[in-house]
C-alpha cells in the first residue's frame, strides 16, 4: 500500500537554528498538506498545496516558517529561526483528486517529531 | 465551516461495543462526516466516511440520523489495540478546496 514519506522522525535543534522536515507524498495525489500538532492535541492545518500552488496558509508564520512544492510533488516546510514553543509533531497528508473536493480522504504520514532546547 | 464536539475521553473493556458521539450542528449541506484514528507518535489513519444514514466497513460503522447533526462512529468488539484518539472531523469545499479542521478528539481507553 502506498504511504506518505516523512524525514526526519525525530530532530533535536537549538532555538534560534533553521530546521527543515522533508515530505513525498502519495504517488498521483495533486493536494498535500502540512499540519502541526502540540501533544494532547488535533492536528493544526498549517499550509495547503494544490500542485504546486498553495491554496491555504492563513495558519502558516510566515514570519519563520515557510513552504514550498516547487515541481507539485515533494514539499519542503521550514523553520527559521526556530523557538521553543515550535516543539510538536509536524505532520504531512496527501489527497485525491485534483482540485479537492467533497468526501477526500487524507492519508498521513507518520510525522517528524521536533524539539526544540 | 462546522465545528465538531465530541466527548474528551470514553474507557471500554476489551469485546464490547464501542459508539463515540459526535455533534457537528452547522453542518452545511456538502459536508462529509469524516473519523479518524491516531496511535501515539504516528499519523491520523482515516477509519470511515459517510454522509448520511449507515455506513459500514471492515473495522467501524458511521451512524448519521437524517438531521445529519451529529454521528456516531461504532467500533464493535474492541481490544487492547483499539486504544487511541478518534477525531470526528466535517469537511467540504472551502475556497474551493478541501478543508478538515480537527479538534482535539475522544481518547479512547480499552482495558483487559
Amino acid at each position: 500500500e502506498a504511504e506518505v514519506a516523512q524525514s526526519p522522525r525525530y530532530k533535536i535543534t537549538e532555538k534560534s537554528q533553521a530546521v527543515a522536515f522533508w515530505c513525498d507524498p502519495i504517488s498521483g495525489h495533486a493536494t498535500l498538506y502540512w499540519y502541526r500538532q502540540i501533544l494532547g492535541q488535533g492536528p493544526e492545518l498549517l499550509v495547503q498545496f494544490q500542485d504546486e500552488s498553495v491554496v491555504d496558509d492563513s495558519q502558516l508564520p510566515k514570519d519563520r516558517f515557510s513552504a514550498e512544492r516547487l515541481k507539485g510533488v515533494d514539499s519542503t516546510l521550514k523553520i527559521q529561526p526556530a523557538e521553543l514553543g515550535d516543539s510538536a509533531m509536524y505532520l504531512c497528508a496527501s489527497s485525491f483528486p485534483l482540485g479537492g473536493g467533497v468526501g477526500e480522504t487524507q492519508y498521513f504520514g507518520p510525522g517528524t517529531r521536533l524539539l526544540v532546547l | 465551516l462546522a465545528k465538531t464536539t465530541q466527548p474528551i475521553s470514553m474507557d471500554s473493556y476489551e469485546g464490547q461495543e464501542v459508539n463515540i458521539t459526535c455533534s457537528h450542528n452547522n453542518i452545511a449541506t456538502n459536508d462529509y462526516i469524516t473519523w479518524y484514528q491516531q496511535f501515539p507518535s504516528q499519523g491520523p489513519r482515516f477509519i470511515i466516511q459517510g454522509y448520511k444514514t449507515k455506513v459500514t466497513n471492515e473495522v467501524a460503522s458511521l451512524f448519521i440520523p437524517a438531521d445529519r447533526k451529529s454521528s456516531t462512529l461504532s467500533l464493535p468488539r474492541v481490544s487492547l489495540s483499539d486504544t487511541a484518539v478518534y477525531y470526528c472531523l466535517v469537511g467540504g469545499l472551502s475556497g474551493g478546496y478541501n478543508k478538515l479542521i480537527f479538534g482535539a478528539g475522544t481518547r479512547l481507553a480499552v482495558h483487559p
